[in-house]
């Protein structure tokens, strides 16, 4: 099954811009991946989808245009322009991965956004 | 509004067991499958098991095969969570949430709607 790697922490200057990664483990590039972001005490909100040819249907409820995704290779990429205070969140990234009659749902580590 | 609410969780010796509990409202919950996804203190998020729409397949994170059951009852648009031979590990805030998947838990679309969490906490 696939391992889904995001570096534990990112910082980003309010009205920045800051890409987030998520890379897959070797053998899974076609591999579609989904966005979540976690505000502090809060549950996970959907952000996107994004495959290598970018992002897969729609947006989640409220997500801002300044969001934007891009996927290549093993990459899977997160993008906010202007970055606002309500940006700083965890984000997530995950994928479904079936094999004959299992299945399973794998998480990334998260990445801590935050907002200096 | 469309929501879930989970419910069961507390403070549970090593070894005991402990059933969660996910009421769904204002959706045809016999509509979608439902999944179980903890966070333990500070870390990140982790797939617990998934169950379809009708109940017909369930699938577990390896952590927790053997111990863990999943379930559901769709006339009282209820998930549920059986727990078994609990540890120190298996402390975390459990979420419910909801995919439409066009083939039982395969071609799903996102986890658009999520519970508030109930916290399992294991000690002795």
């Amino acid at each position: 099954q696939p391992v889904l790697t995001q570096p534990p922490s990112v910082s980003a200057s309010l009205g920045a811009s800051v890409t987030l990664t998520c890379t897959l483990s070797s053998g899974y590039s076609n591999y579609k991946v989904d966005w979540y972001q976690q505000r502090p005490g809060k549950g996970p909100r959907f952000v996107m989808r994004v495959g290598t040819g970018g992002i897969v249907g729609s947006k989640g409820d409220g997500i801002p245009d300044r969001f934007s995704v891009l996927g290549s290779g093993l990459n899977r990429y997160l993008t906010i322009k202007n970055i606002q205070e309500e940006d700083e969140s965890d984000y997530h990234c995950g994928a479904d991965h079936g094999s004959g009659s299992n299945f399973v749902w794998v998480f990334g580590g998260g990445t801590k956004l935050t907002v200096l | 509004q469309v929501q879930l609410v989970e419910s069961g969780g507390g403070v549970v010796q090593p070894g005991r067991s402990l059933r969660l509990s996910c009421a769904a409202s204002r959706f045809t919950f016999s509509s979608y499958a439902m999944y179980w996804v903890r966070q333990a203190p500070g870390k990140g998020l982790e797939w617990v098991a998934v169950i379809s729409y009708d109940g017909t397949n369930k699938y577990y994170a390896d952590s927790v095969k053997g111990r863990f059951t999943i379930s559901r009852d769709n006339s009282k648009s209820t998930l549920y969570l059986q727990m078994n031979s609990l540890r120190a590990e298996d402390t975390a805030l459990y979420y419910c949430a909801r995919r439409y998947c066009r083939d039982l838990v395969t071609a799903c679309d996102a986890f658009d709607i999520w519970g508030q969490g109930t916290r399992v906490t294991v000690s002795s």
